[in-house]
């Protein structure tokens, strides 16, 4: 079946403007979440929803960043005014069950700040 | 807070060789550990894992034990081939208050030569 799948897969923003980067999660999974990887790093923690609630936003970096869920399904992680330091590729990720034992990833969103 | 250590990389091995990526992980309380998989061009995929104490888990002729008295988690195949050159990134989950978020190593580069 479909994996998790993220759009746009490449995106070149000039510093200060804003971003949207779309999810399209695995159909029914209730859990996903949205990780940060920066070059040479392994993926950080940002955000996870159970259905539409937006459980933990702990790992957002800044008040510039934001993400929603409305319908349980589709998720949205905007950036307002992006810095440099925002340059990364943004991980979406579904689990099928409420704990997200067991994540699956889309390919990620490569995200450059110029 | 919780964090996972990984050997640097890249490692290079021929063809056949055996092969062991190191990991360890500080937690609190008993998380579970993951190996994920990153090959060229693709997303992040569950290698394999492992829930609680001298659980071992396999796939693909991988193999890792959590060992809980040592906190480590190493990866190991006796027989490695060209097609494992990868991206490995061992991982934790914690709390399931938190959605069992990841916290991720840095990532080990694998090239395997014919």
């Amino acid at each position: 079946g479909a994996g998790v799948s993220q759009s746009p897969r490449y995106k070149v923003a000039k510093r200060g403007q804003d971003v949207a980067l779309r999810c399209d999660p695995i159909s029914g999974h209730v859990s996903l979440f949205w990780y940060q990887q920066a070059l040479g790093q392994g993926p950080e923690f940002l955000t996870y929803f159970q259905n539409e609630a937006q459980l933990d936003k702990s790992g957002l970096p800044s008040d510039r960043f934001f993400a929603e869920r409305p319908e349980g399904s589709v998720s949205t992680l905007k950036i307002q005014r992006t810095q440099q330091e925002d340059s990364a590729v943004y991980l979406c990720a579904s689990s099928p069950i409420p704990q997200g034992y067991e994540q699956y990833f889309g390919p990620g969103t490569r995200l450059t700040v110029t | 807070g919780n964090s996972v250590t990984q050997m640097e990389g890249p490692v290079t091995l021929s063809e056949e060789a055996f092969l062991t990526i190191n990991c360890t992980y500080t937690a609190t309380g008993y998380p579970s550990l993951f190996w994920y998989v990153q090959y060229p061009g693709e997303g992040l995929q569950l290698l394999l894992k492992a829930t609680k104490a001298d659980d071992k888990g396999s796939n693909k002729g991988f193999e890792a034990t959590y060992r809980k008295e040592t906190t480590s988690f190493h990866l190991e195949k006796g027989s490695v081939q060209v097609s494992d050159s990868a991206v490995y990134f061992c991982a934790l989950s914690e709390s399931p208050e938190y959605g069992n978020k990841l916290v991720f190593g840095a990532g080990t580069i694998l090239r395997v030569k014919s």
